[in-house]
């Protein structure tokens, strides 16, 4: 059962443009919701992170929205660069099962120059 | 500081060998977590530890595998009679504390595992 479902898979846009990045969970028992971000060879690092008692949370050019009715939350970047190409991961914690992540498929995003 | 840093960065074995993947974790980090990433796939979460003892060992796919931190630092994932589904990138993570609140993981770059 896959329980933090992403899409899409990839994504392309210019520079300058915004890439969003959605995903949806199933157990409500979850309480924190990262986002990762992997470039090729490396392991995943911590991007942005939202509470669900939050409907949004902006780093930078990174932004989070969060549905907690909907059970959906997505990953929001603004001014999208050339360096952001990644692959990006959201993911779900549920504190009172332990630290393990449940990390959604991931979504290849390419900034075009 | 030094990351979390994983040995080797590349395996390559046979079907049926037995293999040895450790991870360095950050010094003074209590708790430890591998994850495997198939190809084009999220990491999936093996086992965790909190200090010496397996706290979780849930996602352990069968009784092939078998992970160990003796001296609360470094941990040593064991696979034994490889199978070619176990070809993936086994991550290693660590986080400050484990328990109450979530506590950034810290992922290595990993090991990447092929089983021929």
């Amino acid at each position: 059962q896959q329980q933090v479902k992403q899409s899409p898979q990839s994504l392309i846009v210019q520079k300058g443009g915004i890439s969003i990045i959605n995903c949806a969970y199933e157990n409500t028992a979850f309480d924190y919701f990262p986002w990762y971000q992997q470039f090729p060879g490396k392991g995943p690092a911590l991007l942005i992170a939202i509470r669900p008692d939050v409907s949004e949370k902006k780093e930078g050019r990174f932004t989070i929205s969060f549905n907690k009715s909907a059970k959906q939350f997505s990953l929001h970047i603004m001014d999208s660069q050339p360096g952001d190409s990644a692959t990006y991961f959201c993911a779900a914690f549920e504190e009172a099962a332990g630290n393990k992540l449940t990390f959604g498929g991931g979504t290849r995003v390419l900034v075009k120059p | 500081g030094a990351g979390v840093s994983q040995t080797p960065s590349n395996k390559v074995t046979e079907k049926g060998k037995y293999v040895e993947l450790r991870c360095d974790p950050i010094s003074g980090h209590t708790a430890l977590y591998w994850y495997r990433q198939s190809l084009g796939q999220g990491p999936e979460f093996l086992i965790y530890f909190q200090g010496t003892g397996a706290a979780d060992d849930s996602g352990l796919p069968n009784d092939r595998f078998f992970a160990v931190r003796p001296e609360g630092s470094v941990s040593t994932l064991k696979i034994q009679r490889t199978e070619r589904g176990d070809s993936a990138v086994y991550l290693c993570a660590s986080s400050p504390i484990a328990g109450a609140g979530h506590n950034e993981q810290f992922f290595g770059p990993g090991t990447r595992l092929t089983v021929l």
